[in-house]
């Protein structure tokens, strides 16, 4: 399986200034055929499911703020947070969709 | 707009069978536009995906429920189902269907609101 480990485990960052997560996988989940990088971020706000906000590593959903951002190549991937919202606390969480069994990272808490 | 809602037991006991269903509405089950999964998470940690059944009937399950999980679908409901044999304690956790799009291995979006399961006698 791949494992996907999630740096650091949690955060506080002050409203306005910029939050950074990342994300390592246990092998390359990128494709040379396609230049794809296979790796999904998901916000998750207390109570709620999981919130897609990117896919290819670095493509917002429909509807994501664009202070988030997603970037990185072969094992090594990171969340940003531009500008930080007082409603982006949350628990955020990388997935890997590049081989099966689909993993996720264990998760950043992000507080203010 | 895709809405996916699971329903089932919040109780069952150890040894016995979790069986939940994800009703979808604004789409239909059987569209070659979705796929459907289940995954779940445990209380206080992170998600694991269990299963994935595409619009054709193929089925992928996580080796690490090995034979206990059946995944299913109700074309006449536009639903589709889960079942896990054999629950331990281990097997507690808030439990969500989601959808995502096709090709496989792929992402998850939307999810339903997620049901907690609590495996206890």
């Amino acid at each position: 399986d791949i494992v996907m480990t999630q740096s650091p485990d949690s955060l506080a960052v002050s409203l306005g200034e910029r939050a950074t997560i990342n994300c390592k996988s246990s092998q390359r989940i990128s494709s040379s055929s396609n230049n794809e990088n296979y790796l999904a971020w998901y916000q998750q706000k207390p109570g709620q499911p999981p919130k897609l906000l990117i896919y290819w590593a670095s493509t917002r959903e429909s509807g994501v703020p664009d202070r988030f951002s997603g970037s990185g190549s072969g094992t090594d991937f990171t969340l940003t947070i531009s500008s930080l919202q007082a409603e982006d606390v949350a628990v955020y969480s990388c997935q890997q969709y590049y081989a099966t069994p689909i993993t996720f990272g264990q998760g950043t808490r992000l507080d203010i | 707009q895709l809405q996916l809602q699971e329903s089932g037991p919040g109780l069952v006991k150890p040894s016995e069978t979790l069986s939940l269903t994800c009703t979808v509405s604004g789409g239909s089950i059987i569209s070659s536009s979705y796929n459907w999964a289940w995954l779940r998470q445990p209380p206080g940690k992170g998600l694991e995906w269990l299963g994935s059944i595409f619009h054709s009937g193929t089925t992928y399950h996580n080796p690490s429920l090995r034979s206990r999980l059946s995944i299913s679908v109700d074309t006449s409901n536009n639903q589709f189902s889960f079942r896990l044999s054999s629950v331990t304690a281990a097997d507690t956790a808030i439990y969500y269907c989601a959808n995502h799009p096709t090709g496989f291995p792929n992402w998850f979006g939307p999810w339903g609101q997620g049901t907690l399961v609590t495996v206890s006698s």
